[in-house]
């Protein structure tokens, strides 16, 4: 089945700054590549999504690009603000579609 | 729509306790997960359900059951609470498109078992 590796598990940065959050696949035949931000107390949420017949997706400030050959992709977020901190998980479909797997997660902290 | 509708919010079971743990949905979704997720720690499928009738199991289905009488609920229940399901849970749905759609979360129930 399909495994999801997230880098890093903790990300700090200065307000304004940017951030990158990379994830690792490992089933060639997936095709669909969503981001979530969980922030305290709730579940996640979609903040953007990729499939992979695209390279790139941009929505404001927020990025996401896929290496279908690599088997990577990486959420961007740029001119970071504080209501940005928050846990990000990247995920994929494991083999049949039925089921997303999940990334372990990256918590962002953005300092005033 | 009101989403993915999770009760309780918050609950205490001592070990042995049971208790269901209640999720519905109001945007006619097929597919319905159970998730968990342990403090600093990712999200692990518990049991999933592609529609009314058909429940198969995730990750981690050891202590729970569910069943899916209807499009909107999927309960999960637990039968012998125990320490090791302290956690926070998390019910999604899903529509399901021919290159998969994205997961929509209830705010999760909030679980310690003394």
């Amino acid at each position: 089945g399909e495994n999801v590796e997230q880098h890093p598990s903790t990300l700090s940065v200065q307000e304004g700054d940017s951030a990158v959050i990379k994830c690792t696949y490992s089933d060639s035949a997936s095709n669909y590549f969503p981001w979530y931000k969980q922030e305290l107390g709730k579940g996640p949420q979609l903040i953007i999504d990729i499939r992979s017949n695209v390279g790139e997706k941009k929505d404001q400030r927020i990025a996401v690009t896929l290496n279908k050959t690599a088997k990577h992709f990486s959420l961007h977020i740029t001119e970071t603000q504080p209501e940005d901190s928050a846990v990000y998980f990247c995920a994929a479909p494991d083999t049949g579609g039925f089921k997303t797997i999940f990334g372990a997660g990256t918590r962002l902290f953005v300092k005033a | 729509n009101a989403g993915v509708t999770q009760t309780p919010k918050f609950r205490i079971l001592k070990i042995g306790q049971s208790m269901t743990l209640q999720c519905t949905q109001d945007m006619n979704h097929n597919y319905m997960y159970w998730y968990r997720q342990d403090p600093g720690m990712g999200l692990k499928l518990i049991y999933y359900s592609v529609g009314a009738g058909i429940t198969d199991k995730g990750e981690v289905p050891n202590g729970y059951n569910v069943s899916r009488s209807t499009t909107e609920d999927f309960p999960l229940r637990l039968e012998l609470a125990a320490p090791s399901q302290t956690s926070v849970y998390f019910c999604a749905s899903s529509y399901p498109g021919t290159d998969n759609s994205p997961l929509h979360f209830g705010n999760g129930t909030r679980l310690t078992v003394t």
